[in-house]
């Protein structure tokens, strides 16, 4: 299993600029998230998902769109990006049945927004 | 909404000593969850130890143990002989008793752990 994978791992844009985020999970989980990193605030969920066809905003959804056609895939869409993007970004995917229901994060994407 | 603070930003700790990092969190919920991560320098978050409200005895994971104290919403990291390998930022995270919060954590602000020799 490859886990959840992200690309790119790193980016550069412009102000303005639109660009996604591609997340991929190969463990059939149901549930998966958005999260973006930024120096002293820990991480703070952006959208999420709980099977596909079904999104929800979480605490900072501004700027960013998702979709969920398929289990295994969860873009994540900078619509026009701005420096306040300027972040690291994780996808995050989790096993619906059982107790914990451990999240499992890929590696991140580093985005610049100049 | 739930919060969950960590009041530490840094902690020192000597290679082979103990250390314990601090969490607290508000809810109005009777039952839930609660997380430590681990993120390396590499940037990899990783699941140290985990812990359900209704379960009274703290977890336990190798040298990784926690103090949780429902009645003070308070759920404290203890690492017993540290090593270097530990050095880290280390956040706590918190999710509901829901199905779906399964995909929703609230995470602190981060610990980051120094290890000395």
């Amino acid at each position: 299993n490859a886990g959840v994978t992200q690309t790119p791992k790193f980016q550069v844009l412009k102000t303005g600029q639109s660009m996604t985020l591609q997340c991929a999970q190969d463990m059939n989980h149901e549930y998966m998230s958005w999260y973006r990193q930024d120096p002293g605030m820990g991480l703070r969920l952006i959208h999420y998902s709980v099977g596909a066809g079904i999104t929800d905003q979480g605490e900072v959804p501004n700027g960013y769109n998702v979709s969920r056609s398929t289990t295994e895939d969860f873009p994540l869409r900078l619509l026009s990006a701005a420096p306040s993007q300027t972040s690291v970004y994780f996808c995050a995917s989790t096993p619906s049945g059982g107790s914990y229901n451990e999240q499992f994060f890929g590696p991140g994407t580093r985005l610049t927004v100049l | 909404a739930q919060t969950v603070t960590q009041s530490q930003p840094e902690m020192s700790v000597q290679e082979a000593e103990t250390v314990t990092l601090s969490c607290t969190y508000d809810t109005s919920e009777s039952d839930y969850y609660l997380f430590w991560y681990k993120q390396p320098p590499s940037r990899q978050m990783i699941l140290v130890i985990r812990q359900e409200a209704y379960k009274q005895q703290n977890a336990t994971e190798n040298r990784f143990s926690v103090n949780f104290q429902k009645a003070a919403k308070s759920f404290s990291l203890k690492i017993s002989d540290s090593q270097l390998g530990d050095a880290a930022m280390y956040f706590c995270a918190y999710r509901g008793p829901e199905a779906g919060t399964a995909s929703k954590l609230t995470f602190g602000t981060g610990t980051r752990l120094q290890v000395t020799l």
